[in-house]
């Protein structure tokens, strides 16, 4: 069964200075999806980037970027000048084929003013 | 906003009571996902629906039952409520057809239960 770690629960960052949250997997699949939600105080869910594993390069989405290492199976966020408005509840997902996400427990990220 | 849309948004009710929570997924999508987030917890996955038939099933408990109905919207039931399950309640939506499919899911807004 895939399953989905982030082993850091909390991470803090100065705000304009940039973080990195960790996220590894498993799965003996070689086609698949890798996600970042945001989960800001309002609890909406909201998808921060998108990884394809069959793209080698890694995604960017302006002010965030993944890391993908397909063969170590680990899918890292790095956030560059963070903002206030970064705070919120970081959670990493693997989807195959179009089925359900299967989320990480969540990193709580706090910016430093 | 993602386009997808649930209700209620927030309820309260006492143990052995049961609720239901309604979904309407994103316009052309044929996917339903429910999801159960409880306190500081990540998300669960309970059960997916697809143009009507259930596709995968989780950790959904018996007491629980859900149905996506002719037009696409989804309802989840929950019997005999007990404390624990008091939680956030999402529903997604996605395309989920081969080549046309991200893979990402859209959320609603949740619909926060309490049971006292």
């Amino acid at each position: 069964a895939q399953t989905v770690t982030q082993s850091q629960p909390e991470m803090s960052v100065q705000e304009a200075e940039t973080v990195t949250l960790s996220c590894t997997y498993d799965t003996s699949e070689s086609d698949y999806y890798l996600f970042w939600y945001k989960q800001p105080p309002s609890r909406q869910m909201i998808l921060v980037i998108r990884q394809e594993a069959y793209k080698q390069q890694n995604a960017t989405e302006n002010r965030f970027s993944v890391n993908f290492q397909k063969a170590a199976k680990s899918f890292s966020l790095k956030i560059s000048d963070s903002q206030l408005g970064d705070a919120a509840m970081y959670f990493c997902a693997y989807g195959h084929q179009g089925g359900k996400l299967i989320f990480g427990q969540g990193t709580e990220l706090s910016v430093k003013p | 906003d993602s386009g997808v849309t649930q209700t209620p948004k927030h309820l309260i009710t006492a143990t052995g009571q049961r609720v239901t929570l309604r979904c309407s997924p994103r316009s052309g999508d044929l996917s339903v996902y429910w999801y159960q987030q409880s306190l500081d917890q990540g998300l669960q996955f309970l059960i997916q629906y697809y143009n009507g038939e259930e596709r995968a099933k989780g950790n959904i408990l018996e007491r629980f039952s859900a149905q996506q109905f002719p037009d696409l919207h989804s309802e989840l039931n929950l019997s005999s409520l007990e404390l624990g399950d008091s939680a956030l309640y999402f529903c997604a939506s996605s395309v989920a057809l081969a080549g046309a499919n991200t893979g990402e899911l859209f959320f609603g807004e949740g619909s926060r239960l309490t049971v006292l």
